[in-house]
């Protein structure tokens, strides 16, 4: 069965650095979402991205956060700055359509650390 | 705003014993409502759907409209189901379809 795969399993950074976190989604999807998840709280949506477009933000994906289908397989993540506050785990999604029929399709996650 | 409030940050029940996990909402129109189940490592994944009134691995929830709930339960807990589970309810917000996120509920079934 296709999974969403994301790497690194881990990263480690010093605050200020650029971190780029990299997603492969299920191959026939069509929609892709980054999620967070700060230690011991709950799932934070970041983004969503349709069409090599982003179709929806929250308002922690500022600025310093963009996201990219440079390929036809990779979805990244890219944090220009990172800061203290921007370590978390973050999750990778992917599904085919949008709405109550689909299901997301989750990845293991990029567990970031900013030093 | 849109809120989904999972009051149990744990449950610890025994094996054999009835499981219910809570899950309020609050959305001015008709969300859908989805639980989703991580397992000690390993990653999210869909447990059940409103819409599609099934039983996964013996779980049940049942959308009520009038308290505003959807709460997750199973007669007779297993102790694979030990994991975090998280109730997410999908809403339209601006025209564009997203999943609103609970804290989540670690459940813990001891032997």
């Amino acid at each position: 069965e296709p999974e969403v795969t994301q790497t690194p399993s881990h990263q480690v950074t010093q605050m200020g650095q650029e971190v780029i976190l990299r997603c492969v989604p299920i191959s026939n999807h069509l929609y892709f979402y980054w999620y967070r998840q700060i230690l011991g709280q709950k799932v934070e949506f970041l983004v969503s991205f349709y069409n090599n477009e982003i179709s929806e933000k929250s308002e922690i994906f500022d600025d310093q956060f963009s996201v990219e289908r440079p390929d036809g397989s990779n979805f990244t993540l890219k944090i220009r700055s990172t800061k203290l506050e921007d370590s978390a785990m973050y999750f990778c999604a992917s599904s085919r359509n949008v709405g109550p029929q689909e299901t997301q399709y989750f990845g293991p996650g990029t567990r970031l650390l900013v030093l | 705003a849109q809120r989904v409030t999972q009051p149990e940050k744990l449950l610890s029940v025994f094996k054999g014993a009835p499981v219910e996990l809570k899950c309020n909402y609050s959305y001015s129109g008709s969300p859908e409502l989805f639980w989703y189940v991580q397992y000690s490592r390993q990653r999210l994944q869909l447990l059940l759907r409103h819409i599609s009134r099934e039983s996964i691995k013996g779980f049940t929830a049942d959308l009520n409209k009038g308290e505003t709930s959807f709460h997750l339960k199973k007669p007779f807990a297993q102790e694979e189901d030990s994991a975090m589970y998280y109730c997410a309810p999908g809403v339209v917000m601006d025209s564009n379809y997203q999943l609103i996120w609970g804290a989540g509920t670690k459940l813990i079934i001891k032997p």
